[in-house]
């Protein structure tokens, strides 16, 4: 089955600078990508996806790269903020109604 | 309405007592999830319904039941539970390839 390794565990950055946190994935039929960010308390949030016939991705400061041939992928926040603190979980999948495989997430803190 | 909506928010419940979690979506989505979330963890999958059938579950102990009255409704039915079994219950759904969308979830304290 699929496994997905999630690094760092923990990260710490300061407001204004860039977060990149990375994936891998061991499944090759994994064609799905999600991220997902956990406040205190809430569920988790979809905050972008990736499939496997796009490489980049980007949604204003949020940006997903997809390496196919390595299985990996990142998500890379830039100009940090304070509300960007949170859990960051990845995910992979396929585009069945195979349930997702999660990281086991990063813990972004962004120091004002 | 891109929603999933939980109740109860908190329930603290007893281990004889019998309770239910309830979840309700309307973006027709045809796959309803139930996870366990545990602090520090990432979600741990429970029971997959498709088309309101059951088609995963990951050896949940039968203390735990889930019924899918209808696409929009799912539940999660809990009696005789353990202090172990405190945890945030998430409920998610997702449209066929699509990314899962998650509840706000319920924090469950078992005494």
């Amino acid at each position: 089955g699929e496994n997905v390794e999630q690094h760092p565990s923990t990260l710490s950055v300061q407001e204004g600078d860039s977060a990149v946190i990375k994936c891998t994935y061991s499944d090759s039929a994994s064609n799905y990508f999600p991220w997902y960010k956990q406040e205190l308390g809430k569920g988790p949030q979809l905050i972008i996806d990736i499939r496997s016939n796009v490489g980049e991705k980007k949604d204003q400061r949020i940006a997903v790269t997809l390496n196919k041939t390595a299985k990996h992928f990142s998500l890379h926040i830039t100009e940090t903020q304070p509300e960007d603190s949170a859990v960051y979980f990845c995910a992979a999948g396929d585009s069945g109604n195979t349930p997702l495989v999660f990281g086991k997430g990063t813990r972004l803190s962004v120091i004002a | 309405d891109t929603e999933v909506t939980q109740t109860p928010k908190h329930l603290v419940m007893g281990m004889t007592n019998k309770k239910s979690l309830k979840c309700e979506q309307h973006m027709g989505h045809r796959a309803m999830y139930w996870y366990k979330q545990k602090a520090k963890k990432p979600p741990e999958l429970m029971f997959v319904y498709s088309y309101e059938k059951l088609s995963i579950n990951e050896s949940v102990p039968s203390r735990f039941s889930p019924e899918c009255p209808n696409s929009s409704l799912l539940n999660l039915h809990l009696h005789a539970l353990q202090p172990e079994d405190s945890a945030l219950y998430l409920c998610a759904s997702s449209r066929q390839g699509g990314g899962a969308f998650f509840g706000q979830g319920t924090r469950l304290t078992v005494v």
